[in-house]
């Protein structure tokens, strides 16, 4: 399969914990994106990477939300002392510089907070 | 006010009926739209850019409006399958991330 993985596909934890999601992109794409998506809702913007280089972030994204993307593969997203209101579908895409629009996005992470 | 609106819907149309959704969005200096369409419990997916001077991609038929900041889909014919979340997608020019409205459920009935 040479589509977006992401790994685990669910999570389950208790809040206050740290939790780790993991990203393989398409394999030549150099543009990297994390989303979050709850029900009913669109997807909302994280943080977006083009090859190691973490070169937009979400200011709604707080201080326990970190996401590296070392050598320009594979990204991890760290979410430290979880909340209940983390509790979402997180979604990686990747894509290519163009066509502009195009992202590819993996089956997404399920994190629940108890 | 939300960047991208859209109708939440459910739009519930018989098989073969017309139906267009709208959506508006907020930022002047947005230049690239698209619309994604995202089946239940699973990953968004790219339908079609959104060109200024409109465009159609089998019995689905993008506009937009600049002036009005809208931008709208058509679908035609509806089909069984068609039944999804339709994501209206605004990119600014000055930013990398592309912006998600909330999207518009769409439910075809045989």
């Amino acid at each position: 399969d040479t589509g977006v993985s992401q790994n685990p596909r669910h999570k389950i934890t208790k809040r206050g914990q740290n939790v780790t999601f993991r990203c393989d992109p398409i394999s030549e794409h150099n543009r990297l994106y994390w989303y979050r998506q709850t029900l009913g809702q669109g997807p909302e913007f994280l943080t977006y990477f083009q090859n190691e280089a973490q070169l937009e972030k979400s200011r709604l994204l707080s201080d326990r939300f970190s996401a590296e993307r070392p050598k320009g593969s594979f990204s991890t997203l760290e979410i430290q002392r979880t909340e209940q209101g983390d509790s979402a579908m997180y979604l990686c895409a990747s894509s290519l510089v163009l066509p502009i629009g195009e992202l590819f996005f993996g089956e997404g992470s399920r994190l629940t907070v108890l | 006010r939300k960047e991208v609106e859209q109708d939440p819907g459910p739009f519930n149309v018989p098989e073969g009926a017309t139906v267009a959704f709208n959506c508006t969005y907020s930022n002047s200096a947005s230049q690239s739209f698209f619309w994604y369409r995202q089946d239940c419990r699973k990953e968004p997916k790219l339908l079609m850019s959104v060109y200024s001077s409109g465009n159609e991609d089998g019995r689905f038929t993008a506009q937009l409006n600049r002036a009005s900041q809208y931008i709208s889909l058509l679908i035609r014919d509806s089909k069984l399958s068609d039944s999804a979340t339709y994501l209206c997608v605004v990119k600014v020019d000055s930013s990398y991330k592309l912006i998600f409205g909330s999207g518009t459920r769409l439910l075809v009935r045989p």
